[in-house]
């Protein structure tokens, strides 16, 4: 039981290219989250998802683009990159539920240059 | 606006001895939910306690126990008898919204306090 896994765990891009981070859950889970971790700042939500092919901006969306085709799965698309979006994301899930906790993967780590 | 506040970057606690992290927030929603999640230096986020507005119990997790005074808005985490692995970052989490399902469920987090465990 893996739990929440992301991929990869780090990149370094340069400025204006793109790339997708893959977030799969095993739990079963209905509703997922990307969010973003800058120093001093907490985490942020960038975008959510409350079911297979339904997605929702969240705080922080402009620059990010996702997809939740597969149950199990919620990508987080930067289409071009800048080096703002330089921050360690965190995607999570959870069951429903109003105490639900949300489970976390383990972060990916982007740098863009 | 809602928001978490935690206004303790650092703390230092020492080992054996309990410590108090504070978590103030404030919405308008009567219906949310406080959470309190681990840090390690890891990176890893670690779920450790929830409480219900409409809790009037304070939730107890082992060690960790919420300090939940409602009129105040504030819910503060306790750890009793720190040890080592207890340095990390902790968040204080607020989940607000809902409608008619728990899908549009939001969280709020705040900017964490970093707790160092002295031997």
């Amino acid at each position: 039981n893996a739990g929440v896994t992301q991929t990869p765990k780090f990149r370094v891009l340069k400025t204006g290219q793109s790339m997708t981070l893959l977030c799969a859950q095993d739990m079963n889970h209905e509703y997922m989250y990307w969010y973003r971790q800058d120093p001093g700042m907490g985490l942020r939500l960038i975008h959510y998802s409350v079911g297979e092919g339904t997605t929702a901006k969240g705080e922080v969306p402009d620059g990010y683009n996702v997809s939740r085709l597969k149950k199990q799965n919620f990508l987080l698309g930067l289409e071009s990159a800048a080096p703002s979006q330089t921050s360690v994301y965190f995607c999570a899930s959870r069951r429903g539920g109003s105490g639900a906790e949300q489970y976390f993967g383990p972060g990916t780590r982007l740098t863009v240059t | 606006a809602q928001k978490i506040t935690q206004t303790q970057p650092g703390m230092f606690v020492q080992e054996k001895e309990a410590v108090t992290l504070d978590c103030t927030y404030d919405t308008s929603d009567q219906s949310y939910g406080l959470f309190w999640y681990k840090q390690p230096s890891s990176g890893e986020m670690i779920f450790l306690i929830y409480q219900g507005s409409y809790d009037e119990q304070n939730a107890t997790e082992g060690r960790y126990s919420l300090n939940f005074q409602k009129a105040r808005k504030s819910a503060n985490l306790v750890i009793s008898a720190s040890q080592l692995g207890d340095s990390a970052m902790y968040f204080c989490a607020m989940r607000e919204g809902g409608g008619l399902t728990s899908g549009t469920y939001k969280y709020i987090f705040g900017t964490g306090t970093r707790l160092k465990v002295l031997a």
